[in-house]
């Protein structure tokens, strides 16, 4: 099956710093690829849509300043958080989009952020 | 009214019942309609996803659609402990390949 890998699974960072986490499509070619925000016990919340060679699509209320989406090739997307705050801690989790297929996404492991 | 409705649960069974997952929906634009199983701290994984009304099965799942009354069904036969973990519904309008997904249900099976 479509396998997504993030990068890194875990991380923590002290406010005011920057974080870059990776989103990587393994076996197949993503031109789509989405950045989810999950706080606990709640469901996915769609930031932003990130398409390979052009800029990404925020959703309403996302500081595209403050959360910065690089689609630089088909099987790697990437989200840094600048100037992390406390509140950023959070579950941050990527899909990809098949481009062979009509609409299955694939979703990668997700990465825990915290911000001290 | 919100796009899609989910019932959060907790939802607790035994070992070997029949499950019933359900989920709404109010936006006719939905096309395509998929069920994902999320553990604790996990990723979501993708089960089911269907394109038109009715039933497409999967081993023990079983996924359902019912565009006229906007009403879509995941059904686990012969659950197993296993299979404890929230289980998300999405929808895609299928013009930007958005997910608009449900709560989720937190589904316990109890050996």
């Amino acid at each position: 099956g479509a396998v997504v890998s993030q990068h890194p699974s875990w991380v923590i960072c002290k406010s005011g710093t920057s974080v870059k986490i990776e989103c990587r499509s393994l076996d197949f070619q993503a031109t789509t690829m989405f950045w989810y925000r999950q706080f606990p016990k709640q469901s996915l919340m769609l930031m932003a849509t990130s398409n390979e060679g052009s800029k990404a699509t925020y959703e309403q209320g996302v500081e595209k300043d403050k959360f910065l989406i690089n689609h630089a090739s088909l099987t790697l997307s990437t989200l840094t958080v600048t100037s992390a705050h406390p509140e950023d801690s959070s579950f941050y989790i990527c899909s990809a989009r098949d481009s062979g297929t009509v609409y299955e996404q694939y979703f990668g492991p997700g990465t825990r952020l915290t911000v001290t | 009214q919100k796009e899609v409705e989910q019932d959060p649960g907790p939802l607790s069974v035994p070992e070997g019942a029949i499950v019933s997952l359900n989920c709404t929906y109010s936006n006719s634009a939905f096309q395509y309609f998929m069920w994902y199983r999320q553990y604790s701290r996990k990723g979501p994984e993708l089960l089911m996803y269907t394109y038109s009304s009715g039933n497409k099965e999967d081993g023990r799942f079983t996924a359902q659609v019912d565009k006229s009354s906007k009403y879509i069904s995941l059904f686990i036969r012969d659950s197993q402990p296993s299979d404890s973990a929230t289980y998300l519904c999405a929808m895609d309008g299928g013009s930007n390949y958005k997910l608009t997904f449900g709560k989720g249900t937190l589904l316990t099976v109890n050996p």
